[in-house]
């Protein structure tokens, strides 16, 4: 399967502290992106990284990208309690731009 | 902030029954997706149009599906004859591009009794 999977399946972590969640991947991508989805809801986009990128920010999200070893990783620091989520890393591949999701990390921000 | 928008947001239907999904994607955006997320699963690809065609489709689109985009704004999906194992929450997605932002809507959760 071409579909990435995410580690940890679930985190749970107290505001304030850095949440860090991993994304592997088998075959060479085009890019990467990441979305939250809260319960039930819709999913929400927050980065994409590009094959040919290492590390990109938005506030206080940062998401590095490592080829040679096919895994991503999303930094949330400073987290609050509404980070609390699922957050889920999809990849799209060259010969399509069809998303291909994770399973996901559900994150729990405590207040 | 544009936003895309899809309708209704919840659909109970009688198997055997036709459901069409509604969506209204980013107006300057070129490509639609449909997806699709069983109940704590991951979220699956169905369809993706461009040009007024299928340019992908995965092998859950079957004969039973079929996508329109009917005016310059709307986006639809139709199930012709729904299962039970349709039951999923449906979402729309646009993108300005091939390999940029896909946006995702609210999703349409469908139950099909």
């Amino acid at each position: 399967s071409q579909q990435g999977e995410e580690d940890p399946q679930a985190l749970s972590i107290q505001e304030g502290e850095n949440a860090t969640m991993n994304c592997s991947y088998k075959t060479s991508i085009n890019n990467l992106q990441w979305y939250r989805q809260n319960s039930g809801r819709g999913l929400v986009h927050l980065i994409l990284i590009r094959s040919n990128e290492r590390e990109k920010h938005s506030g206080r999200l940062r998401v590095t990208l490592d080829t040679s070893k096919k895994s991503s990783s999303l930094l949330i620091t400073a987290s609050r309690a509404a980070d609390t989520a699922s957050y889920f890393c999809a990849t799209v591949y060259p010969n399509t731009d069809k998303l291909i999701f994770g399973t996901g990390t559900r994150l729990q921000v405590f207040p | 902030e544009p936003e895309v928008t899809q309708t209704p947001s919840h659909q109970v239907t009688q198997m055997g029954q036709e459901v069409i999904l509604r969506c209204v994607p980013i107006s300057n955006h070129l490509y639609f997706y449909w997806y699709r997320q069983i109940l704590g699963q991951k979220v699956e690809f169905l369809v993706s149009f461009y040009n007024n065609e299928i340019s992908e489709k995965s092998e859950i689109f079957d004969d039973q599906f079929s996508v329109e985009r009917p005016d310059g704004s709307n986006f639809t999906l139709k199930i012709r004859s729904t299962k039970l194992e349709d039951s999923a929450m449906y979402f729309c997605a646009s993108s300005r591009g091939t390999f940029y932002e896909q946006y995702f809507g609210p999703g349409t959760r469908l139950t099909v009794t």
